[in-house]
């Protein structure tokens, strides 16, 4: 069974620190790797990696992907409140039934405190 | 462009009665995907439907469980006599095409009582 793990579960910064949220995986038939931000309401995407150690970045955002380690990093610069939400972790593969399914973490909850 | 877009947001039923989730997709997208957030839990898929068609139903319960994404009109996922352990986020997502562009609509959260 595909395994999507993220860490730590849950984090808190002040604000203006630098923060890093890990995703590793295991998955047969990996097409991508994708996260998104999920404050209360639909997950917004954030990035799609689908090579490695090709950097991704969005402002203050930048993401990362190893596919020989099977792991991904988020890394987040100098964050604010608004910042504040639960971080996904998705893997998008070939399912038994051919077709492209994203498996997710349970994520990272950020809290951002002035 | 309205995003994807689910109703209703939030949903009560007692046990026994059916729930119906829609799912309207953003315009130009032809494939949708459902998936249920329990507390504390991730996403889990449930199943991918292009229109008129099943596709990939394999995160489906076998019972009670049905979804459809007919010609005209929103995709349904429909939940028949609804037990406690259903009540969960639902997420419904759409895209262009498969594996690209997936965006998530702001979810339907179903409580039973």
């Amino acid at each position: 069974e595909d395994k999507v793990v993220q860490s730590p579960l849950s984090l808190v910064v002040h604000e203006g620190d630098t923060v890093t949220l890990n995703c590793s995986y295991e998955v047969t038939n990996f097409r991508s790797l994708l996260w998104y931000k999920q404050e209360k309401k639909a997950p917004t995407f954030l990035f799609m990696l689908t090579s490695s150690g090709i950097e991704k970045k969005s402002g203050r955002l930048s993401s990362i992907l190893d596919k020989k380690e099977l792991f991904s990093i988020l890394n987040i610069t100098a964050t604010q409140t608004g910042d504040s939400a639960v971080y996904l972790c998705a893997v998008g593969s070939t399912s038994g039934a051919g077709s492209y399914q994203l498996t997710f973490g349970k994520g990272t909850k950020l809290s951002v405190i002035p | 462009n309205a995003g994807v877009m689910q109703n209703p947001r939030h949903l009560v039923r007692r046990r026994g009665q059916e729930a119906r989730l829609r799912c309207s997709p953003m315009k130009g997208h032809s494939h949708v995907y459902w998936y249920r957030q329990l507390p504390e839990e991730g996403l889990k898929f449930m199943v991918y439907l292009q229109k008129e068609n099943i596709i990939d139903e394999s995160g489906m319960p076998k019972e009670r469980f049905s979804a459809e994404f007919p010609k005209e009109g929103p995709s349904i996922l429909r939940i028949q006599q609804v037990v406690r352990g259903d009540s969960a986020a639902y997420f419904c997502a759409s895209s262009p095409q498969e594996g690209y562009g997936y965006t998530f609509g702001s979810g339907t959260r179903l409580t039973v009582v």
